[in-house]
């Protein structure tokens, strides 16, 4: 089974709209962290936004929201106010322990386009 | 600030040749991991590795192998390539577990 997926291929959203991109994990650990990265076309890895399982309230980062669904086993992106310079793959990602090991997994990505 | 730092940016190998694909961090940071990404696959960790001296394996391991004699540096080895092992090859570290990964630039290597 997958650990992260990614339900949406691609995503197409008009500037200045908001978007959500859908995560939803499978872990039976209680404490594991969920993160998502953006990649742009030049292809480096940019770190956008962390939840961590216990964190009460859902995170933020400037135009950036994660809506956390403990119960629902979801970490969707949210992204306001889009730029033409948000068009990227996105990719969401769990960490979980094993032991005193770490782990980071990630799902398949999401390719969201932004038109002028 | 170097950041995480990968060589080389490009690669193309024979099939059955060998060869090192470097990375290293200047963050003193304890988790470092190797991933491969394909396309329509995602990132798949190959090996990590959460502190000198200590290594592991991720989900897609055959073929590579690491060592960590350093916090410093994590090298991983392709013994000998295969073209399956075509990819774009991404470092990362990560100091606590709150903290996101910094992913290296990465290395496209092509097995012919």
């Amino acid at each position: 089974a997958q650990k992260i997926t990614q339900t949406q291929p691609g995503m197409f959203v008009q500037e200045k709209e908001a978007v959500t991109l859908d995560c939803t994990y499978d872990t039976s650990d209680p404490s594991y962290g969920l993160f998502w990265y953006k990649q742009p076309s030049s292809g480096e890895m940019i770190f956008l936004i962390y939840q961590g399982s216990y964190d009460q309230q859902n995170a933020t980062e400037g135009r950036y929201s994660l809506n956390f669904q403990k119960a629902r086993k979801s970490a969707n992106l949210v992204i306001s106010a889009s730029q033409l310079g948000d068009s990227a793959m996105y990719f969401c990602a769990m960490r979980e322990a094993r032991g005193s090991n770490y782990k980071l997994t990630f799902g398949k990505g999401t390719l969201l386009t932004v038109n002028p | 600030n170097a950041g995480v730092t990968q060589t080389p940016k490009f690669q193309v190998l024979k099939t059955g040749q060998s060869m090192t694909l470097q990375c290293a961090q200047d963050m003193n940071h304890e988790y470092m991991s190797w991933y491969r990404q394909d396309p329509g696959m995602g990132l798949r960790l190959i090996h990590y590795s959460v502190g000198a001296g200590i290594t592991d394996q991720g989900e897609v391991p055959n073929g590579y192998n690491v060592s960590r004699s350093t916090t410093e540096d994590f090298p991983l080895r392709l013994l000998s390539a295969a073209p399956s092992q075509t990819s774009v090859y991404f470092c990362a570290s990560s100091y606590t577990q709150g903290s996101g990964y910094t992913f290296g630039s990465g290395t496209r290597l092509t097995v012919v």
